[in-house]
């Protein structure tokens, strides 16, 4: 079956834009997750969606938001860009609690640049 | 919420020796942890993970070994190759509120 699925793969944007990722999560997956990942700080957890509801976040000011629609595909949004937003955002889904495992499939990440 | 300390951040073998990573959570309630390598250009792909009522587990040359008392956790690699090059991550979770350390790099130096 298909992985997860970020699109799109490489995104350019000047400081003060608003960008917007998605992520398409494993078929049947419920769960969507996102991190943000740079050199210096590893996987940074920003937000996770179920059922079209946040159910967790992260330290994350308020620039980054999120949303998960109805099949269960989510974006996230960046308002105001900055320099520091400049890094690889990943997404994964996990299965629902009744499927056993709470593994987290990742997909290959958006690589943003904030120039 | 949850802390994660790996450590550590880097580490370099030679070809065939074993590698260990160990990692420390906060949250006693974490009841699944996660071992995830991520190779250039790609995302975190599962390698193996343990959840809390079990002590240790192990596939072929990767294995992992929990600790709950100490709320500690470790990989442990043996004979160790040069496609075991990459950044791994360790992660502690409850549900799907899953918190990653900061990754160890990698390098089998062949």
């Amino acid at each position: 079956k298909a992985g997860v699925t970020q699109t799109p793969r490489y995104l350019i944007k000047t400081r003060g834009q608003q960008v917007t990722l998605s992520c398409s999560p494993i078929s049947g997956h419920r769960s969507v997750s996102w991190y943000q990942q740079t050199p210096g700080q590893g996987l940074q957890f920003l937000f996770e969606y179920f059922s079209e509801t946040q159910r967790n976040k992260g330290n994350f000011p308020g620039r980054f938001s999120g949303r998960q629609f109805s099949n269960s595909r989510s974006e996230m949004n960046v308002s105001t860009l900055e320099l520091g937003d400049s890094a690889l955002y990943l997404c994964a889904s996990s299965p629902p609690p009744g499927w056993g495992n709470t593994e987290a499939f990742f997909g290959q990440g958006t690589r943003l640049t904030v120039v | 919420g949850e802390n994660v300390e790996q450590h550590p951040s880097t580490l370099s073998v030679q070809e065939g020796d074993s590698a260990v990573i160990k990692c420390t959570y906060s949250d006693s309630a974490s009841n699944y942890f996660p071992w995830y390598k991520q190779e250039l250009g790609k995302g975190p792909q599962l390698i193996i993970d343990i959840r809390s009522n079990v002590g240790e587990k192990k596939d072929q040359r990767i294995a992992v070994t929990l600790n709950k008392t100490a709320k500690h956790f470790s990989l442990h690699i043996t004979e160790t190759q040069p496609e075991d090059s990459a950044v791994y991550f360790c992660a502690a979770s409850i549900g799907n509120d899953m918190r990653f350390g900061a990754g160890t790099r990698l390098t089998v130096k062949p």
